[in-house]
């Protein structure tokens, strides 16, 4: 069955620095979503990418979905406090089920 | 987007016992989903709620341990059968928003601890 994998599990950064997190599908993926889930919270929806080679920002957070839709990216540009969280990627394949990554999460020493 | 509302939020149960958690949408929706997320693990899906007809498991999931209904467009129901501490997990509600939309949001999860 489809699986994603994502990397790293854990990164600690110090505020102001860059964070990236890599999701890695073993199949081409219709689209790719991405989730941030603070302690103690439940998986809130950041965006989806639907197209090959798409680049979407939000503010401070780039998400790019790679040629091939088998892989995407989110990266984090001088990370503040309020960025800690698990970041999940959740590919769809061909019909409507999600398959999340392990996460990544985000640690911030201010 | 959508307003989804789980109860309960959290719960304390004893072995052996049952627990239902209640899914309510503020608008109709196509599909409604329950994920799991066992504690510092990612979100595992156990099944789609169909309305008016049985639930579709995933692999590793069985009607008799995690019965669902689905009565109609705005409302469902998970419950977790005889409880073991195994089943101590956060249990989510989600959403498929509109066919074309292909966004999944979720509730803010029932968080069941079994002892």
């Amino acid at each position: 069955g489809q699986q994603v994998m994502q990397i790293p599990q854990y990164q600690h950064v110090q505020e102001g620095e860059d964070f990236t997190t890599y999701c890695n599908s073993s199949t081409t993926l219709s689209n790719i979503q991405w989730y941030k889930q603070r302690p103690g919270g439940h998986p809130v929806f950041l965006i989806q990418l639907v197209k090959s080679g798409e680049v979407k920002k939000q503010k401070r957070l780039t998400f790019q979905f790679g040629e091939a839709k088998k892989n995407s990216s989110l990266h984090i540009t001088a990370t503040q406090t309020t960025d800690v969280g698990t970041y999940f990627c959740a590919g769809r394949g061909s019909n409507y089920k999600l398959t999340f990554g392990k996460g990544t999460l985000l640690t911030v020493n201010p | 987007s959508a307003v989804i509302s789980q109860k309960p939020s959290r719960d304390i149960c004893q072995r052996g016992t049952s627990l239902t958690i209640q899914c309510q949408v503020d608008s109709q929706v196509t599909m409604m989903f329950w994920y799991r997320q066992q504690p510092g693990q990612s979100l595992t899906l156990i099944a789609t709620a169909n309305q008016g007809s049985e639930a579709t498991y995933e692999s590793g999931f069985v009607i008799d341990k995690f019965p669902i209904s689905r009565p109609n467009l705005t409302f469902s129901t998970l419950t977790v059968s005889n409880m073991s501490p195994e089943d101590s997990s956060i249990y989510l509600c989600s959403v498929l928003v509109g066919y074309s939309g292909n966004t999944i949001y979720f509730g803010e999860g029932s968080w069941l601890t079994v002892v």
